[in-house]
């Protein structure tokens, strides 16, 4: 069966340090991944997604990058954390191919930006 | 007008209530649509997914799905506590790439 991590759970960082979220999955191959933000009252916010190694589509401007530098691995990394990137975060993939593109989502980390 | 609209609740109701969740949306080219269950500080877990008009069930879960209305709804019999959460809808256009759109999602408190 497929499972989905994420770390770390919970993260406080002061405003201008630099983030590392990680998301890895196992028990399939070559999925699509997934980085969502969700903030309380604005629902799911979808920030990139991967449909393989070092291809990387971002749906929204921001001072956040993602990367995967391994098939089932994906990070979502900034230089300069703002207040305004508080927010629990979501990693998500679903099996590439597949027309409903129904995802799984992970555990989630909540990052306060103070 | 936004793609996928759902009422953010709260929604509160006696254990053992039937309870109904619902959304519309805007695109008659969305192909499949799915229910999400989110428990407090956890991440959305898939419920249920619907491609055609219908009804699916899945235990006390049913899912609806009118697309002459553009609606969709999910039902819940013999509500327990343990429903407590907020309920996702989702919906895509289909392909490998569907990325899904979300609605805000409902959230639902059983009281016992």
């Amino acid at each position: 069966s497929q499972t989905i991590h994420q770390w770390p759970a919970t993260l406080v960082q002061p405003v201008g340090s630099p983030l590392s979220l990680e998301c890895t999955v196992e028990g399939t191959s070559n999925p699509n991944l997934y980085w969502y933000r969700q903030a309380a009252g604005r629902g799911l916010q979808l920030l990139f997604y991967s449909v393989g190694i070092g291809q990387i589509s971002s749906e929204v401007p921001q001072n956040l990058s993602a990367s995967r530098p391994q098939d089932r691995q994906f990070i979502l990394s900034s230089k300069k954390l703002l207040l305004s990137d508080s927010g629990f975060y979501l990693c998500a993939w679903s099996v590439a191919g597949a027309s409903t593109d129904t995802q799984y989502f992970g555990p989630g980390t909540r990052l306060t930006v103070l | 007008q936004k793609e996928v609209e759902q009422d953010p609740g709260p929604l509160s109701v006696p254990e053992g209530a039937i309870v109904s969740l619902n959304c519309t949306y805007s695109n008659s080219a969305f192909q499949y649509f799915m229910w999400y269950r989110q428990y407090s500080r956890k991440g959305p877990e898939l419920l249920m997914y619907t491609y055609s008009s219908g009804n699916k069930e899945d235990g006390r879960f049913t899912a609806q799905v009118d697309k002459s209305s553009k609606y969709i709804s999910l039902f819940i019999r013999d509500s327990q506590p343990s429903d407590s959460a907020t309920y996702l809808c989702a919906t895509n256009y289909g392909g490998s790439q569907g990325n899904l759109i979300f609605g805000k999602g409902t959230k639902l408190s059983v009281k016992p």
